[in-house]
Order: structure tokens, then sequence, then C-alpha cells
């Protein structure tokens, strides 16, 4: 049972350009969930969508930031205009709502994508 | 204050040692708790899940939740090399939104 992916594992990108970060759930799930790692701080939650929709965003910058989780195909998390202070790691997690061998606060988390802004 | 308190260690331990890890918490609206392993430069791994106060033993982790003191604890028997990680505690309201609120993590480090 694949766990969730994420891709690309690393991205390196000039300030002003645009980081485009996909995440696909683990089997089953239909919830995603991103969280920022910075240097030296805890996980911070970002963003919780479920398919088409978006639950809570209540973590995410007013500006540049903005994620979808299309009908078909992976969760996108899209950060435009990027500076240095976006460089960070980048962490998708996924839970299944209807699980029945957890429950479905369970979140399995994805190794990440590292974006590095120059 | 943080909502979520984690001393970030580091902690060394010899092999074999038990460990005990800690969190506190302030707000009394968390329901579910949770533990997760990271090693350097992965993704978090769930370790432990717990609902409410109580404990819960997995093998060699035993995850304890006390909500009177806002307080829950990881402990790790016989521990080994390969437990060496940052080990991060997480919390949830649940309901609608579950969004989990991290602690710093822990450092740990078990010595051969």
């Amino acid at each position: 049972n694949a766990g969730v992916m994420q891709n690309p594992r690393h991205l390196v990108r000039r300030r002003g350009q645009e980081a485009r970060l996909r995440c696909s759930p683990m089997k089953g799930h239909s919830h995603v969930y991103w969280y920022r790692q910075l240097p030296e701080e805890g996980l911070k939650f970002m963003v919780y969508l479920q398919k088409e929709n978006i639950i809570d965003e209540s973590g995410m910058p007013k500006e540049r930031f903005s994620a979808e989780f299309p009908k078909e195909g992976p969760s996108i998390l899209r950060i435009q205009q990027v500076v240095r202070g976006d460089s960070a790691a980048y962490f998708c997690a996924s839970s299944d709502p209807f699980s029945r061998t957890g429950t479905p606060y369970e979140q399995y988390f994805g190794p990440g994508t590292r974006l590095t802004v120059t | 204050q943080k909502e979520v308190e984690q001393d970030p260690g580091p902690l060394s331990v010899p092999e074999g040692a038990i460990v005990s890890l800690n969190c506190t918490y302030s707000n009394s609206a968390f329901q579910y708790f949770m533990w997760y392993r990271q090693y350097s430069r992965k993704g978090p791994e769930l370790l432990m899940y717990t609902y409410s106060s109580g404990n819960k033993e997995d093998g060699r982790f035993t995850a304890q939740v006390d909500k009177s003191s806002k307080y829950i604890s990881l402990f790790i028997r016989d521990s080994q090399p390969s437990d060496s990680a940052t080990y991060l505690c997480a919390m949830s309201y649940g309901g609608a939104t579950n969004k989990l609120i991290f602690g710093t993590g822990t450092l740990l480090a078990v010595q051969p």
C-alpha cells in the first residue's frame, strides 16, 4: 500500500519565481493537509482540503499562497513570487474519514518537499 | 505562550534505557493526541494515537494522556540506537477541522 507521495523532493527557485508542490494521498484517503516546517521550528498547519473543497485555510499566508485538490490528480500547493523566507520543508499528510481500522483523525505524512529560494 | 510546549532536548541516553518524552498544552479543547517520530530530512511517522485520558501501549512504546494536568508522555522501553530521531507531539481538536498543532520536537540520541 503506497504511502503519501510528494514531488519534487527538492525544489530550487529564484526570488520572484513560482513554486508548485504536488501531493498524492495514500490510497483510499480523500483528505489532504499541508504543513510547513521552518528551520529550528515545529510543523505549522497551513491548509486542509477535501476533493474540490478547501475546508480550513486558517494557516495559509494571505498572499501568494494557494492550494487545490481537484477531483482528479494530486493536491497542489502553489507559491507565487517566492521570497527567501519561503525556504522550508513542506509536508503533505492524508487521512481517511471513513477509516475502519484506525480513526478518521490519524494523519499520515509524506517525505516532504524541500524548497530553497535563492 | 505556545499552545503546545515540548522540551527540545537534545536528550542522550545509553542503549537499553527507558526514555520519557513529554509535552504540555494550554487548551483543554484538545481531544486527540499523537506522537510522531521524524528522522533527519524525512517525513514524520505516526507512532501512537490516543483519544482522551489514559494509557496506550504498542510494543516498546507507551503513550499517556492526563487531561486534568494538560500533560502527555511517551515512554520508550529498551531504547535502541535506531530510536535516535526527533519526537514530535501533536494534538487536534477533532470536529470539522482536523488540523494538528505540533510541539517543536525533542531530539533523542540513543548511544550504543
